[in-house]
């Protein structure tokens, strides 16, 4: 069966720094993988997706960046932090049924 | 603009009676459409995906429709129970793509014993 992995489950970091997520995916091959970020009491952001390896499909310009090094990972990376990136980061994929399987989420905190 | 809209943010009913939610969608033509459970702190959950071509689709107490005249899509939870209780999000992918979907803001569902 599929599993979806993520981690860390929360993060606190200060204005200015780095980030890096990670999501793997276990169980199934070639996979397109999605980034969302979600505000509190908000709806679902879709951030990055990826139909393959290398590449990318961004939807919204800003400080934030993805990489898919390989079949089964996707990383979401930030140089420098800002306030507003706070929310709960979803990873997510899906195969040729459409649906999508969420992973547990990530809490940042951008202080 | 293509939108997806889930107009109700909020919806309480009493335990054993059937909850229903709407989702809308404007200047587009979805292929599908798709509902979501989300728990607090959790990522959504897959329930059901109904296609443009079906008018109803049914698991267990679940129910969904897509009215393609109305631009609108229910779903239904009969015999409705406290561990229910959940935002439900409904997503449907833009005109000719199928690599992404965009969801609704969800309605909060809240069954009161």
């Amino acid at each position: 069966s599929q599993t979806i992995h993520q981690w860390p489950a929360t993060l606190v970091q200060p204005v200015g720094s780095p980030l890096s997520l990670e999501c793997t995916v276990e169980g199934t091959s070639n996979p397109n993988l999605y980034w969302y970020r979600q505000a509190a009491g908000r709806g679902l952001q879709l951030l990055f997706y990826s139909v393959g390896i290398g590449q990318i499909s961004s939807e919204v310009p800003q400080n934030l960046s993805a990489s898919r090094p390989q079949d089964r990972q996707f990383i979401l990376s930030s140089k420098k932090l800002l306030l507003s990136d706070s929310g709960f980061y979803l990873c997510a994929w899906s195969g040729q049924g459409h649906e999508q399987y969420f992973g547990p989420g990530t809490r940042l905190t951008v202080t | 603009s293509q939108k997806i809209e889930q107009n109700s943010e909020a919806l309480n009913i009493q335990e054993g009676k059937t909850a229903t939610l709407t989702c809308n969608y404007t200047n587009y033509s979805p292929a599908y459409l798709q509902w979501y459970r989300q728990d607090p702190g959790r990522g959504p959950v897959f329930l059901l995906l109904i296609r443009e071509n079906e008018k109803e689709k049914r698991k267990e107490r679940l129910k969904v429709t897509f009215d393609t005249t109305l631009k609108q899509s229910l779903f239904h939870i009969t015999a409705s129970q406290p561990a229910d209780s959940a935002t439900y999000l409904c997503a449907s992918p833009p005109s000719g793509g199928y690599q992404k979907v965009t969801f609704g803001t969800g309605t909060k569902l809240q069954v009161i014993p």
